[in-house]
């Protein structure tokens, strides 16, 4: 079964870098997937779709402090120098076969 | 500029019914797969539905099969959503997702409304 596994909750400081990680579920480290920021009361964004080998595309806008890299079945987001603006929820989605699959978000909180 | 807009939302008793559009601009409507994707409150994202370019396939979540018709009108650049024998759990904001192109289903979710609010309630 497809599923992708974030922690709930993550902190860095203002200026600081933060990772945050997105797993594949087992049998599908091969997959590709897209990173969503939503900031409070607000939509989700598009910011990047990150492929199985590191490479990403970003969406249109998106700041270079945001980037993507992969090792295995773990997708990683990075951003560096940390806003305020940074404070939200991120969101991995990835699609399989008649399926797409969100895992359940990572608050990112900025100190 | 891409945008998508949601409309429809509202108010509605259990058993209910209620439809959901989502009118585009900016993009060449037709080569697109489009979704949509709810979120209850306080909760995550859930994803609902999707819809190839030319309208020909169509795929459910288990949660919505049999409830939610899912269609397009390429002609008029809007996507729909009817739902039917709605419940409290429905609750929340659906938007209308543009997907990557070239996937008929899947790929990245490119562009998100703003979303629409459905309230399931008596």
């Amino acid at each position: 079964q497809l599923v992708l596994t974030q922690s709930p909750s993550a902190s860095a400081s203002l200026g600081a870098s933060v990772k945050l990680t997105c797993t594949l579920s087992s049998g599908h480290s091969t997959f590709g997937i897209a990173w969503h920021q939503q900031q409070p009361e607000k939509g989700p964004r598009y910011l990047m779709k990150l492929n199985s080998d590191g490479s990403h595309s970003k969406g249109d806008g998106i700041p270079d402090r945001f980037s993507g890299s992969t090792s295995g079945a773990e997708r990683y987001l990075t951003i560096s120098s940390l806003q305020s603006e940074d404070e939200a929820d991120y969101y991995c989605q990835t699609w399989g076969t008649g399926t797409v699959v969100f895992g359940g978000g990572t608050k990112l909180t900025v100190l | 500029e891409v945008q998508l807009v949601e409309s429809g939302g509202g108010l509605v008793q259990p058993g209910g019914s209620l439809r959901l559009s989502c009118s585009a601009s900016g993009f060449t409507f037709s080569a697109y797969a489009l979704h949509w994707v709810r979120q209850a409150p306080g909760k995550g994202l859930e994803y609902v539905s999707a819809i190839s370019s030319n309208g020909g396939s169509t795929y459910y979540a288990d949660s919505v099969k049999g409830k939610f018709t899912i269609s397009r009108d390429n002609s008029m650049n809007t996507l729909y959503l009817q739902m039917g024998s709605l419940r409290t759990e429905d609750t929340a904001v659906y938007y209308c997702v543009k997907g990557e192109r070239g996937y008929n289903y899947g790929g990245a979710f490119e562009i998100w409304g703003q979303g629409t609010m459905v309230t399931v309630s008596s």
